[in-house]
């Protein structure tokens, strides 16, 4: 069955901390692997996207890395800001123009 | 995204009422789709449309049907409303594959807040 499973469920960090959300999939035929954010009452919006060949790609403070091999990836933020308090939801492509497959979301919060 | 609008942004209903929310968009993309959330689930997929000719049942439809109006319109209707469909509905959409790139990024609109009584 394919599944996302993202760790930990939630996290408080100090403003301006570093943090590392992980994700980890059995989806398969893999296509792409993306991270969103999305803010209280907000919808999802789009961190980054990332094929099979690539196995890192940054948008800012925020850095994913992708492992196909061990089918894992990671998203790690650079000095916190109090406005990335947020839900992160790794979300897997099994293969390209079918539907999503998303993970639960890992709740950051950050403290100042 | 205001480029992709849901209405409307909250409503309280009862059991057994029919009730439809509405997904409007301004990006010009083909693909649209209704997702919704529930708290500690990811989002899951309950219809989505290719083009306006173009319906397709996703993960959870069941209790749920779609009407595509126009490529810029897709709008959910629950026929006879019923609690375990309290939940955050959102419509997305995407465009085309452009050139090599091998994904079709989707934008979310800003989420509908259904809750049955």
């Amino acid at each position: 069955k394919n599944q996302v499973e993202q760790s930990p469920q939630s996290l408080i960090i100090l403003e301006g901390k570093n943090c590392t959300l992980q994700c980890n999939y059995t989806v398969s035929p893999f296509s792409n692997l993306r991270w969103y954010k999305q803010d209280t009452g907000r919808g999802p919006v789009s961190l980054t996207i990332m094929t099979f060949s690539e196995n890192t790609k940054s948008n800012g403070r925020y850095t994913a890395t992708l492992d196909a091999d061990t089918k894992q990836s990671s998203l790690h933020i650079t000095a916190s800001q109090l406005s990335d308090s947020a839900s992160y939801i790794c979300v897997v492509s099994a293969r390209a123009g079918t539907a999503l497959i998303f993970g639960k979301g890992t709740t950051l919060s950050v403290s100042s | 995204d205001a480029d992709v609008t849901q209405t409307p942004r909250n409503r309280i209903t009862k059991t057994g009422k029919r009730i439809m929310l509405e997904c409007s968009q301004t990006k010009g993309h083909d693909r649209m789709y209704w997702y919704r959330q529930d708290p500690g689930l990811g989002l899951r997929l309950i219809y989505y449309s290719f083009d306006v000719k173009d319906i397709n049942k996703g993960e959870i439809s069941d209790g749920y049907s779609v009407s595509r109006q126009a490529q810029a319109k897709f709008s959910l209707s629950l026929e006879s409303a019923i609690p375990n469909q309290t939940a955050l509905y959102f419509c997305a959409t995407s465009g085309k594959r452009e050139g090599s790139i091998p994904y079709n990024e989707q934008f979310f609109g800003p989420g509908t807040r259904l809750t049955v009584l």
